[in-house]
């Protein structure tokens, strides 16, 4: 069993540049969720996908930033027009399964954005 | 008030013996809790979820949960330097699938 995969893990870019990130969910997994992290802060809820719909989007995407998943498996989150204050980790993680078990979330390693 | 709280640290313990992590939320209708461990420049890895009232145990870990109060523990039993790390307190809200997180306290174990 794989765990959840993201790629990059790393990406430096130029502010105003766009940058777009990919998530491998766990196979069996029909939730996807993306997080934001910061230095000395916990993840921050951006957006989450059950299938390939998205049923939930925090007030931090901002209209810069968008996310699929087309096909009910990976998913790409894009940001446009990067600023600065885009600098940090981008985390993505998946559930699946009935009751308690779809609540629990499993995170991949993250793809850490540097905007210079 | 922020939805989960936490205090950051760090809470430094020595070897062998028992961290205590505490949590506490706000939004009293929540029903799943959990606790991650992140090390430094890694993403957060699960070590245990609970939701019912009471104690949990899983080898040298055991959550606690009291709805009533809106608080969780965390009890690192015979603690080893490897178990330093940031640990984040999770809450899923009622309505939603998003969890929300504390911002995590640090715990060192000195030898």
């Amino acid at each position: 069993d794989t765990g959840v995969s993201q790629d990059p893990r790393h990406k430096i870019t130029k502010r105003g540049q766009n940058v777009t990130f990919r998530c491998d969910p766990i196979s069996e997994h029909n939730r996807l969720y993306w997080y934001r992290q910061t230095l000395g802060q916990g993840p921050e809820f951006l957006t989450y996908f059950q299938n390939e719909a998205q049923l939930e989007k925090s007030r931090l995407l901002s209209d810069r930033f968008s996310a699929e998943r087309p096909k009910g498996s990976f998913s790409t989150l894009e940001i446009q027009r990067t600023e600065q204050g885009d600098s940090a980790m981008y985390l993505c993680a998946s559930s699946g399964g009935t009751g308690s078990a779809g609540d629990t979330q499993y995170f991949g390693p993250g793809t850490r954005l540097t905007v210079l | 008030q922020k939805e989960v709280e936490q205090n950051s640290g760090p809470l430094s313990v020595p070897e062998g013996a028992i961290a205590s992590l505490n949590c506490t939320y706000s939004d009293r209708g929540s029903q799943s809790f959990f606790w991650y461990r992140q090390y430094s420049g890694k993403s957060p890895e699960l070590i245990m979820s609970i939701y019912s009232n009471g104690d949990k145990e899983d080898g040298r870990f055991t959550a606690q949960l009291n709805k009533a109060s809106q608080y969780v523990s965390l009890l690192i039993r015979d603690s080893q330097p490897s178990d330093s790390a940031t640990y984040l307190c999770a809450v899923k809200r009622n309505s939603g699938y998003a969890l929300n997180f504390g911002k995590g306290t640090s715990l060192l174990v000195t030898p």
